[in-house]
């Protein structure tokens, strides 16, 4: 299987300031069509998942521009540029090529 | 605007079987593949099984693989998982989600609200 590890694994930031969050896989995400399949999901508070970024770096549908991915092969990232009180919540990236799918443990933002 | 609601969570005791229930609205079911994941108690995210828009593949993680069957119904935009000799480690809010309208890759776009099975004597 996939194993996908984030850090850090909890991150407290300054409303305004950004916030940066890495996720590695242990096999590459690169598809034969050219599509690297690394996802973001945000679970707020009491809320289900939702999709943040698509494909490493593509913005779901109304996903602010505050965020960002990045990142290939086995090393991406997910920015914030600047962190909201709204932002509060767990980031999960998931791999989507590798069955079993697998996601990271978690990093848990929350607002100083 | 879509929706997928699910339904048929409850406490049930170990070795017994249940089936969970999504109703979708809000798009057109029978192009998307759809998926279940769940979240034990306090912990991450687990996938736990896949099918395509037709039925005709499915795709289970080795941890339900045997024990859980999914399934959908086209013609009534509903996606089921029948879970049967249910462990103490099945416990988990159950996800259902829709993927993308195409995609090289599996993800979850759109995520229901959830239901909770609890495995327990």
């Amino acid at each position: 299987d996939v194993v996908m590890t984030q850090t850090p694994l909890s991150l407290s930031v300054t409303p305004g300031q950004p916030a940066s969050i890495s996720c590695k896989s242990s096999q590459s995400l690169l598809h034969h069509e050219g599509k690297t399949h690394l996802y973001w999901y945000v679970q707020r508070p009491g809320q289900s998942p939702q999709l943040l970024i698509y494909e490493v770096s593509s913005r779901f549908s109304g996903v602010p521009e505050r965020f960002s991915g990045s990142g290939s092969g086995t090393e991406f990232s997910l920015q914030i540029s600047r962190v909201e009180a709204e932002d509060v919540g767990v980031y999960y990236c998931m791999q989507g090529i590798h069955l079993p799918l697998t996601f990271g443990p978690g990093t848990r933002v929350d607002i100083k | 605007e879509v929706q997928l609601v699910e339904s048929g969570g409850n406490l049930v005791q170990p070795g017994r079987s249940l089936t969970l229930a999504c109703t979708a609205s809000g798009f057109t079911f029978k192009n998307y593949e759809m998926y279940w994941v769940r979240q034990a108690p306090g912990k991450g995210l687990e996938w736990v099984s896949h099918i395509s828009s037709s039925g005709s593949t499915v795709n289970y993680p080795d941890s339900v693989k045997g024990r859980f069957t999914i399934s959908r119904d086209n013609t009534k935009n509903s996606l089921y998982l029948r879970m049967t000799s249910l462990r103490a480690e099945d416990t988990a809010v159950y996800y259902c989600a829709r993927g993308p309208f195409y995609s090289s890759g599996y993800y979850f776009a759109y995520w229901g609200q959830g239901t909770r099975v609890t495995v327990s004597s």
